[in-house]
């Protein structure tokens, strides 16, 4: 059973930046595109970014300048960065794998569990 | 990009039908998944491409689509569907991901 678990510091200062991983298990990241989510308390779901295990990404245009996404096949995890971060930034963040294609349906089909990161000011 | 619209609360009955939401100019393009989340939970999977159900998820889910709407139907709903549903797609780019606003489910 593949499981994702984010880890990372819970509180971050206003204008540093944000760091987390996610270590996969029961599975590689050397397949899959792997995405991160975030959820702001009490709000919807905003996908920031995603990457393959060769390195190619896509990033949310609204956080492009701020994101970095990378990924370690021989420790097995991704990584998130996200720069001068705000209390705007303060969010569950979760890591989750892409399946699927254009005519079956893509979607994520596992997800980590999610940390909560406060960003204060 | 393209956004994805879902009503913000909808209820049902215990044990009638209910219908959610998604608009959006992607979903004429590229298949909704939709996501279960309760509170404290992250979401789950519970319908993707056509209208398919991943392992352990109940038949009382269904996904149809027409046109530029996406539903997620459950039909008999039980007290445990009570949640959040989120809708998911491709945005108008491919290159993409956007979620809908999320529907919070109240089951009467």
């Amino acid at each position: 059973q593949l499981q994702l678990q984010e880890s990372g510091p819970r509180l971050v200062k206003a204008s540093e930046t944000l760091s987390l991983t996610c270590t996969v298990s029961g599975g590689s990241v050397d397949t899959y595109y792997w995405s991160w989510i975030r959820q702001p308390p009490g709000k919807g779901l905003e996908w920031i970014g995603d990457i393959y295990y060769r390195g190619r990404t896509n990033y949310n245009p609204s956080l492009r300048r701020r994101v970095t996404v990378s990924v370690d096949p021989s420790n097995n995890q991704l990584s998130l960065k996200l720069t001068s971060v705000t209390p705007a930034d303060t969010a569950i963040y979760y890591c989750a794998r892409e399946d699927g294609g254009r005519s079956s349906g893509e979607r994520f089909d596992y997800w980590g569990q999610g940390t909560l990161v406060t960003v204060s000011s | 990009s393209s956004e994805l619209t879902q009503d913000p609360v909808v209820s049902v009955a215990l044990g009638q039908t209910v219908r959610i939401t998604c608009q959006g100019d992607s979903l004429r393009s590229y298949y909704a998944s939709w996501y279960q989340q309760k509170p404290g939970q992250a979401p789950v999977l519970v319908i993707y491409g056509k209208n398919n159900r991943p392992s352990g998820i109940p038949d009382r889910f269904s996904g149809s689509i027409s046109g530029n709407t996406t539903s997620l139907t459950i039909t008999g709903a039980q007290a445990e569907d009570e949640a959040d549903y989120h809708c998911n797609c491709r945005d108008t780019s491919g290159y993409y991901w956007v979620f809908g606003g999320g529907t919070k489910l109240t089951v009467l």
